[in-house]
């Protein structure tokens, strides 16, 4: 059972630098998630993936954010002139679309960004 | 507009003893409400479900609770263990995400379990 997996755990990254994050979700799974979690909140919902198309993005999702899941597998969360706003952490789920009443979703363990 | 709203920052429990963690809700057509769990260097981890068609579901020592009435659901933890020392988040569907699993999270609420 190899999870969900993301890389890298953390990232500190100066003020207008550019940043990718990566999601591997479970193998099966063909709906993935992006959320963001910051101090004191729960995760807020960013973007949703079923296979290569994206389906859906948040408000929260600046025009400084972009998503791709350009196979259906692995995705990537790319942040163009990071904000000290955008420090948080990133968390990517997966889903096979099945259970998601009964049993949730499987998240990764996120993505740190700290923005100097 | 937060849909799902824990009030409670934090709860010190004394080991063997009953936690009990709430949330209250806005939208009452939500259809099912989960509880997750997550440690620290952790993502969120699923601890147990509730359709809104029931009232109770128990799972080993976690037992949720719902009162539709008020808009209110609880989740009990008995008996309490220094493990269960973590941040709980009661989630329900997010605004046009219930055909896709989109969640909207309350803005959880730490346990802390002391020997």
């Amino acid at each position: 059972d190899t999870g969900v997996s993301q890389d890298p755990r953390h990232k500190i990254t100066k003020r207008g630098q550019n940043v990718t994050f990566r999601c591997d979700p479970i193998s099966e799974h063909n709906r993935l998630y992006w959320y963001r979690q910051t101090l004191g909140q729960g995760p807020e919902f960013l973007t949703y993936f079923q296979n290569e198309a994206q389906l859906e993005k948040s408000r929260l999702l600046s025009d400084r954010f972009s998503a791709e899941r350009p196979k259906g597998s692995f995705s990537t969360l790319e942040i163009q002139r990071t904000e000290q706003g955008d420090s948080a952490m990133y968390l990517c789920a997966s889903s096979s679309g099945q259970g998601v009443s009964n049993y949730g979703y499987t998240f990764g363990s996120g993505t740190r960004l700290t923005v100097v | 507009d937060q849909q799902v709203k824990q009030n409670s920052p934090s709860l010190s429990v004394q080991e063997g003893r009953i936690s009990i963690l709430n949330c209250d809700y806005t939208n009452s057509m939500f259809d099912y409400f989960l509880w997750y769990k997550k440690y620290p260097a952790e993502g969120p981890t699923f601890l147990i479900s509730i359709s809104s068609i029931k009232d109770k579901n128990e799972d080993g020592r976690f037992t949720v609770f719902l009162n539709k009435s008020a808009k209110h659901l609880s989740l009990h933890i008995v008996p309490s263990q220094p493990g269960d020392s973590a941040v709980y988040f009661c989630a329900g569907p997010g605004a046009g995400g219930t055909s896709y699993g989109k969640l909207t999270f309350g803005q959880g609420t730490i346990l802390t379990v002391h020997p």
